[in-house]
């Protein structure tokens, strides 16, 4: 079975601009969630989605925003790019939505904004 | 809300050696928690957990943590490591609802010859 998928690996952005990130969970997975991760603040939890809705939402302003099809393919998207919002995106899926479910991670995505 | 707390930044350790790397947690909810692993520019891969039950949990690789309610610590264990066993360490907790996973600051476990 092939693991959580995310596109693009690598992002260079500059100050202002928005970047979209993709991410495909596991094949049969409804819940998708993402995190971001910096050396200053650790794994910080930014959203997660069931069933094309958002059903937790973690402290960040609202420029970060994403949304989940409905074959379970998620995306986020950052506006107006910060040199602060220079992270390891990552995105995690499970097959439900209870807190005892495992969480599968994707490699992340790293985003540069200069 | 929960906080976890990695008491190490940095565990330094030979090869074949023990390790314990700690973890305490502070929530006002029964929680679940887990340790996952990150090697060097990969994702997180889930180590261990702790629903309910027994409370000392195992891993296939051979770590093992302990659930302590009356310390609020789900320690992580290894009797003898491995060069392999390098890589940072984060704690976690969930809710019983949600998929929200509130992490420790994770620690880097350097396994030396």
């Amino acid at each position: 079975k092939a693991g959580v998928t995310q596109t693009p690996r690598y992002l260079i952005k500059t100050r202002g601009q928005q970047v979209t990130l993709s991410c495909s969970p596991i094949s049969g997975h409804r819940s998708v969630s993402w995190y971001q991760q910096t050396p200053g603040q650790g794994l910080q939890f930014l959203f997660e989605y069931f069933s094309e809705t958002q059903r937790n939402k973690g402290n960040f302003p609202g420029r970060f925003s994403g949304r989940q099809f409905s074959n379970s393919r998620s995306e986020m998207n950052v506006s107006t790019l910060e040199l602060g919002d220079s992270a390891l995106y990552l995105c995690a899926s499970s097959r439900g939505q209870g807190g005892q479910e495992t969480q599968y991670f994707g490699p992340g995505t790293r985003l540069l904004v200069l | 809300a929960q906080s976890v707390t990695q008491l190490d930044s940095q565990v330094p350790v030979f090869e074949e050696a023990p390790v314990e790397l700690r973890c305490n947690y502070s929530s006002s909810v029964s929680v679940y928690l887990f340790w996952y692993v990150q090697y060097p520019n990969q994702g997180l891969q889930l180590l261990l957990k702790y629903l309910s039950g027994s409370t000392l949990v195992e891993s296939i690789n051979g770590f093992e943590a302990e659930f302590n309610k009356s310390q609020t610590s789900f320690h992580l264990r290894k009797p003898s490591v491995h060069i392999s066993d390098t890589a940072e360490y984060f704690c976690a907790v969930s809710e019983k609802v949600g998929n929200k996973l509130v992490f420790g600051a994770g620690t880097i476990l350097r396994v030396k010859s």
